[in-house]
């Protein structure tokens, strides 16, 4: 089946640093990702709408310029947290619907990164 | 976002038993209802799925049965396993009506399958 894939697995960084978590279709082009956010034992939240070559549709509440996301080809997106502090430190998962997917149909969920901020 | 409520929060049950974990949404656009399962530290992977043309879909030990008028749908486990012990969470998105795919979750539910 269709993969997703995330990078790194984990991350620590400082607080005020800034992390880039990148998420790659491995063997299908997505025009469109999604990125969440999950705390420990809770839900799984939608972030952002990642969009190939246009701006990405950010969630209410969410801050554009403390998650910054670029959708730069049909495999790969990118999310930067700017300026990390420890209240950021989550469980980031990004998917994909494969292409040809009408109605929700199947995503494809990527491993997660976890983020610690110190 | 539109809420998914799910119940309950946690649950045991003794292996070979039967796991029933429940969800109501509000939204009657949500036309696609998934049931994802998640290990710890691992990303959520799709079960089982349902749309509301069918009351009823089974796939192996695992029924989604859906109740429209009551806008509930819930997850069934059959002969429940050790294995089977992770959270969770059931979903529902309105692909066909121009929601873009995007799912919003119910709260999780962790069950643990004991021996």
């Amino acid at each position: 089946g269709a993969v997703v894939s995330q990078h790194p697995s984990w991350v620590i960084c400082k607080s005020g640093t800034s992390v880039k978590i990148e998420c790659r279709s491995l063997d299908f082009q997505a025009t469109t990702m999604f990125w969440y956010r999950q705390f420990p034992k809770q839900s799984l939240m939608l972030m952002a709408t990642s969009n190939e070559g246009s701006k990405a549709t950010y969630e209410q509440g969410v801050e554009k310029d403390k998650f910054l996301i670029n959708h730069a080809s049909l495999t790969l997106s990118t999310l930067t947290v700017t300026s990390a502090h420890p209240e950021d430190s989550s469980f980031y998962i990004c998917s994909a619907p494969p292409p040809g997917t009408v109605g929700g149909d199947t995503q494809y969920f990527g491993p997660g990164t976890r983020l610690t901020v110190l | 976002q539109q809420q998914v409520k799910q119940s309950p929060q946690s649950l045991i049950v003794q292996k070979g038993g039967i796991s029933i974990i429940n969800c109501a949404y509000e939204n009657t656009a949500f036309d696609y209802f998934p049931w994802y399962q998640q290990f710890p530290g691992k990303g959520p992977a799709l079960l089982i799925a349902i749309r509301p043309d069918v009351s009823e879909k089974k796939e192996g030990r695992f029924t989604i049965s859906f109740n429209k008028s009551a806008k509930q749908f819930s997850l069934h486990i059959m002969d429940s396993q050790p294995g089977d012990s992770a959270t969770y969470f059931c979903a529902a998105s309105r692909g066909l009506t121009g929601g873009g795919n995007k799912l919003t979750f119910g709260t999780g539910t962790q069950l643990k399958v004991e021996l």
